[in-house]
């Protein structure tokens, strides 16, 4: 099982320029979340989705859209990437709501 | 909306002494996970405790989970340079689904 991937696993953007983030996972998990990490800001919730075809906005959801067509696939999408935006992107999924969550490897972004 | 909060935010000890990370939330917590993170890699879960009072050990590592389920503790006994990283606690809340908010973490640093 290669549990949680993200591609890329780094990205240099221009500012207004767009792309999207793939996470894919291979346990069969119901959820699936995407975090932004910043220097002493912890893990901030963006999106997150409970199941195929849903999703619902975290803590940070300006400036990015998700898509969950796919039971183990979530994309977040960056319509116009702004320098606020450079961060370390984490994926991660779990079997419920309450259980571990599993993390990818994380997407380095730098919007310039 | 809910915080959780982490103290200290950075400690810097000699190998062989030993290190406690305390996290505090602003409201009862159904259950508290803790996750290590190594430099430059992703999240990864330790331990979740769900009982008031909980004491949970892995090796030299001992969880406490408050009485109030509020606030909750890492210590780690004669730290090895293996233990350098951060620790986040992260707590559920409750918006239809269950997600996780992370504490800002504590980052550990061990020098030989």
């Amino acid at each position: 099982n290669a549990g949680v991937t993200q591609t890329p696993k780094f990205r240099v953007l221009k500012t207004g320029q767009s792309m999207t983030l793939l996470c894919a996972q291979d346990m069969n998990h119901e959820y699936m979340y995407w975090y932004r990490q910043d220097p002493g800001m912890g893990l901030r919730l963006i999106h997150y989705s409970v199941g195929e075809g849903t999703t619902a906005k975290g803590e940070v959801p300006d400036g990015y859209n998700v898509s969950r067509l796919k039971k183990q696939n979530f994309l977040l999408g960056l319509e116009s990437a702004a320098p606020s935006q450079t961060s370390v992107y984490f994926c991660a999924s779990s079997y419920t709501d309450r259980e571990t969550q599993y993390f990818g490897p994380g997407t380095r972004l730098l919007v310039l | 909306g809910q915080q959780v909060m982490q103290i200290p935010q950075y400690q810097h000890v000699q190998e062989g002494e030993d290190f406690t990370t305390y996290c505090n939330s602003s409201t009862t917590l159904s259950n508290i996970q803790w996750y290590k993170q190594r430099p430059g890699g992703h999240p990864v879960f330790l331990i979740q405790l769900v009982k008031s009072g909980e004491v949970k050990k892995q090796k030299r590592l001992t969880f406490q989970f408050g009485e109030a389920k509020k606030n909750s503790s890492l210590h780690i006994t004669a730290t090895q340079t293996t233990d350098v990283g951060t620790y986040f606690c992260a707590g559920p809340v409750f918006q239809g689904y269950s997600t996780l908010t992370f504490g800002k973490g504590t980052m550990l640093l061990v020098s030989p």
